[in-house]
């Protein structure tokens, strides 16, 4: 069965400094992997995706991702925060770009 | 622009009423779409799968008597909470399936509050 694990629940950087916020994914073959990002009361908003081909992914706002099959790793990155960064952070993994699910989420916060 | 108009925003309504959500697709013509359940500092969970023209597909553990969705059309599915308890209450976002490829494009979600 497939499965997202988001390890961190919680994370504070400080604005301007590097963030990694980290997906493992158990599934079969090569999944389709997402990650949104949803602000208070709002719905969720795509960053990024990996279907195929290049495994560095580069999305909206300055995130990045790799895919890295042989650690079953789709972290998502960003060389420096801003506080309207400040959000929930979900990865998401599925058989298409249809039926997915999604991983517990990760609220990260920004320190001044 | 917004892809997907989910109406109302937010409801608060006494036990045992029944409430309805709408979900929207502005730009496509949605044969499917979905509709997810989110907890408060939870993850999304999928409710149901939602066909236009045909019956909604439910998954393990949603009471199909309870959570009532229509897609009548190819832009408007419904959600109805059927005589809504306070355990209802949660936040609930629709998705649509643009096709192909393409990843869901969600709605901004309902929050809903039985008292």
């Amino acid at each position: 069965a497939q499965s997202v694990t988001q390890p961190d629940i919680h994370i504070t950087v400080s604005e301007g400094a590097s963030l990694e916020l980290r997906c493992n994914y158990s599934y079969g073959a090569t999944p389709y992997l997402f990650w949104y990002v949803q602000s208070p009361g709002q719905g969720l908003q795509l960053l990024l995706k990996y279907f195929s081909g290049d495994t560095l992914v580069q999305g909206i706002k300055g995130f990045e991702a790799e895919f890295k099959r042989s650690q079953s790793s789709f972290n998502l990155r960003k060389p420096s925060v801003h506080w309207s960064d400040a959000a929930e952070y979900f990865c998401a993994v599925g058989a298409s770009a249809s039926k997915i699910i999604f991983g517990s989420g990760t609220r990260l916060s920004i320190r001044p | 622009g917004a892809v997907v108009s989910q109406h109302p925003s937010r409801v608060i309504c006494k036990s045992g009423t029944s409430v309805k959500i709408e979900c929207r697709s502005l730009d496509f013509q949605a044969t499917t779409m979905f509709w997810y359940r989110q907890f408060p500092k939870q993850s999304l969970m999928l409710m149901a799968t939602s066909n236009e023209g045909s019956k909604a597909t439910y998954e393990q553990g949603v009471e199909k008597d309870k959570f009532l969705i229509n897609h009548a059309s190819l832009t408007l599915s419904t959600l109805t909470v059927t005589s809504a308890h306070p355990e209802d209450s949660s936040f609930y976002i629709c998705s649509v399936r643009v096709g192909g490829n393409q990843p869901q494009h969600f709605g901004d979600g309902t929050r809903l509050s039985i008292l």
